[in-house]
């Protein structure tokens, strides 16, 4: 079963504008990534963050860990349509467990 | 380009026919992963293996699902006596080190169609 669960479901949004997507899981972890795909492609990583670690940049994305209320947020600023994709959180323990996934449509 | 290699991209195949997938992680990482997609949903784990020991294999992966990863390099996921419920997209993912944390490096997936 899918540990992760990202909100919302789908996200749509302008050029321009930021987008921001929240994960929540179940169980302790050693970190949680937060991943890409594009329609019918594999995943890309985008980012990790380690269980004693807050909050981690990496050029337009932003991600917060709060390990008390087990929850993540990814935020994508100045978003632009090239980032129109899904986005899923991943918790890892020994192995990653995904969510379903945030369908992000980002409009021209 | 040295990233994670599935092939075939695409099989189609009839109820009950055998498939296999094959995967060829970055060399140097000694994890391996298999994952399944189906449409809408994020990816749902299958097995893994550190080098060429299978060390754990999810409870969805019935007696119908083989994998292997002789000499810890590339894997193969076999599927016997296929069923339309097997259709889905079947991922790859590799990652280096033996404490296994770090990001997963994934293949562009094997899309399966059962007919």
């Amino acid at each position: 079963s899918q540990q992760g669960e990202e909100d919302p479901q789908a996200l749509s949004i302008q050029e321009g504008e930021n987008a921001t997507m929240n994960c929540s899981y179940k169980t302790s972890i050693n970190n949680l990534q937060w991943y890409r795909q594009n329609s019918g492609r594999g995943l890309v990583h985008l980012i990790l963050i380690r269980s004693n670690e807050r909050e981690k940049h990496s050029g337009r994305l932003r991600v917060t860990l709060d390990t008390s209320k087990k929850s993540s947020s990814l935020l994508i600023t100045a978003s632009r349509a090239a980032d129109t994709a899904s986005y899923f959180c991943a918790t890892d323990l020994v192995k990653l467990v995904f969510g379903k996934g945030t369908k992000l449509t980002v409009n021209p | 380009d040295t990233g994670v290699s599935q092939d075939p991209r695409h099989k189609i195949t009839k109820r009950g026919q055998n498939v296999t997938f094959r995967c060829d992680p970055i060399s140097e990482h000694n994890r391996l992963y298999w994952y399944r997609q189906t449409l809408g949903q994020g990816p749902e784990f299958l097995t893994y293996f550190q080098n060429e020991a299978q060390l754990e294999k999810s409870r969805l992966l019935s007696d119908r699902f083989s994998a292997e990863r002789p000499k810890g390099s590339f894997s193969t996921l076999e599927i016997q006596r296929t069923e339309q419920g097997d259709s889905a997209m079947y991922l790859c993912a590799s990652r280096e080190g033996l404490a296994g944390t770090g990001e997963l490096f994934f293949g562009e997936g094997s899309r399966l169609t059962v007919l």
